[in-house]
């Protein structure tokens, strides 16, 4: 089975530009969630998503969104990109939205802001 | 959700069993403790969870104590692919938010 697949894997974009970021969850997982790793760190939670609703969603600026579409796919999207911005997205599914469920995660997208 | 201490490494003999401690002592009733382990360059992996009863599954074992104040991760059979940041977890029923601490640096030596 296809676990969660992100797309691109690297992206490299100039401060000021805007970015879009994909994810697929896991067949038949209902909830996906964005998170952000910087070199070093662990990841911190972006939004939470389930059956197209926003669930959670992190300490981050209003230039970060997202949306889960009616086939559970999500897109992240970052506006106005700062070079603090540059990380590792990570994409994660479950098959419900609570605690119980687990996350499975991609591989990430990498996003160098230059 | 609850803080974890975990030490920020450790080795282990290949072949021997790696036993990842985690402190969790403000941990809630209805909290999970769940395990990720992440290799360089890659997303992290889901190892285990449990909320009050040890688990065991084809990666692991988890030990919680009786009081839930802590946990151990148990990789029976460490080999060099083991060798990653292994993350403990505590999460709540309702928040969505998974927080991810520094984690264990587990080094696999030969």
């Amino acid at each position: 089975d296809a676990g969660v697949t992100q797309s691109p894997t690297h992206l490299i974009k100039t401060r000021g530009q805007h970015v879009t970021l994909r994810c697929s969850p896991i067949s038949g997982h209902k909830s996906v969630s964005w998170y952000q790793q910087v070199l070093g760190q662990g990841p911190q939670f972006i939004f939470q998503y389930y059956e197209k609703e926003e669930r959670g969603r992190g300490n981050f600026p209003d230039r970060f969104s997202a949306r889960q579409f009616p086939n559970y796919s999500s897109e992240l999207n970052v506006n106005a990109l700062l070079l603090g911005d540059s990380a590792l997205y990570l994409c994660a599914s479950s098959l419900l939205g609570d605690g119980g469920s687990p996350l499975h995660f991609g591989n990430g997208t990498r996003l160098t802001v230059t | 959700d609850a803080k974890t201490t975990q030490p920020p490494s450790m080795d282990c003999a290949e072949g021997r069993a790696a036993n990842l401690p985690c402190n969790h002592s403000t941990i809630s009733g209805n909290e999970y403790v769940y395990w990720y382990r992440q290799i360089h360059s890659q997303g992290p992996q889901y190892i285990i969870h449990g909320l009050k009863n040890n688990e065991t599954n084809e990666m692991a074992s988890l030990i919680i104590t009786e009081d839930r104040k802590s946990s151990t991760l148990i990789l029976p059979h460490a080999t060099l692919r083991d060798t990653a940041v292994y993350y403990c977890i505590v999460r709540g029923n309702n928040n969505n938010d998974m927080r991810f601490g520094a984690g264990t640096r587990l080094t696999v030596k030969p």
